[in-house]
């Protein structure tokens, strides 16, 4: 099986800072990579896919760049609403594995 | 629009069966998959498999391979996840999302159910 590790797990940030997330694969996954923040109590929502295609409707201060192992998403500018849980996932082999999970708090 | 829209949460013992609904409305059913995640409390996403919405194919986790099972219901545009002898970690919120395929892409998961939260306790 594929392994994702995100780092870090955890990130204390104020609004308006630039916020970058890796993701590593334990092996290539090609750009098969897939971001996603979680709200308490709700569903995963999509961000990035294709480790670098903006999800209609999701603001231009996400980004998701990376191929091969080695994947970020940055926040350019924290926004309120984004504090929340994000996941990475890779969709290139089975079994479809997640990151464990980042969770971004205010500082 | 696209909803996904699953059945309401429910109280198990262990040893005993689970099926969660997950009915689909405002795309081509047959034409997307239907991939069931889950998430113990404080946890991270697990994914269980998934089931094509075209042919009924499925492809399952190891780790769920002799306990689940997915159907579709092409007359309702409803996919189900059904498992079997509960254990306590079986606890968990349990949410199916459509599964999108393009050739440049690869797949991808836009939308998603509301979840179905399963306690499973004596």
């Amino acid at each position: 099986d594929i392994q994702l590790t995100q780092s870090p797990s955890f990130l204390s940030a104020s609004v308006g800072d630039r916020v970058t997330i890796t993701c590593r694969a334990s092996q290539g996954i090609s750009s098969y990579l897939t971001w996603y923040q979680q709200k308490p109590g709700k569903a995963p929502k999509l961000l990035i896919y294709a480790a670098s295609t903006l999800q209609s409707g999701v603001p231009s201060r996400f980004s998701g760049s990376g191929s091969g192992t080695e994947f970020t998403l940055t926040i350019s500018s924290l926004q309120p609403e984004d504090f929340a849980t994000y996941y990475c996932q890779q969709l290139n082999s089975y079994p479809w594995t997640f990151g464990q999970g980042t969770k971004v708090e205010i500082e | 629009q696209v909803r996904l829209v699953q059945s309401g949460g429910e109280v198990k013992k262990p040893g005993a069966s689970l099926k969660v609904s997950c009915k689909a409305s405002g795309y081509t059913f047959i034409t997307y998959g239907i991939s069931w995640v889950r998430q113990a409390p404080g946890q991270g996403l697990e994914w269980m498999g998934w089931i094509s919405g075209y042919n009924g194919d499925t492809n399952y986790a190891q780790k769920f391979q002799d306990r689940v099972t997915m159907t579709t219901d092409t007359s309702t545009s409803t996919a189900y996840m059904e498992l079997k002898s509960l254990r306590s970690d079986d606890t968990a919120v349990y949410y199916c999302a459509r599964v999108d395929w393009n050739d440049s892409s690869g797949f991808r998961w836009g939308y998603w159910g509301q979840g179905t939260l399963v306690t499973v306790s004596s």
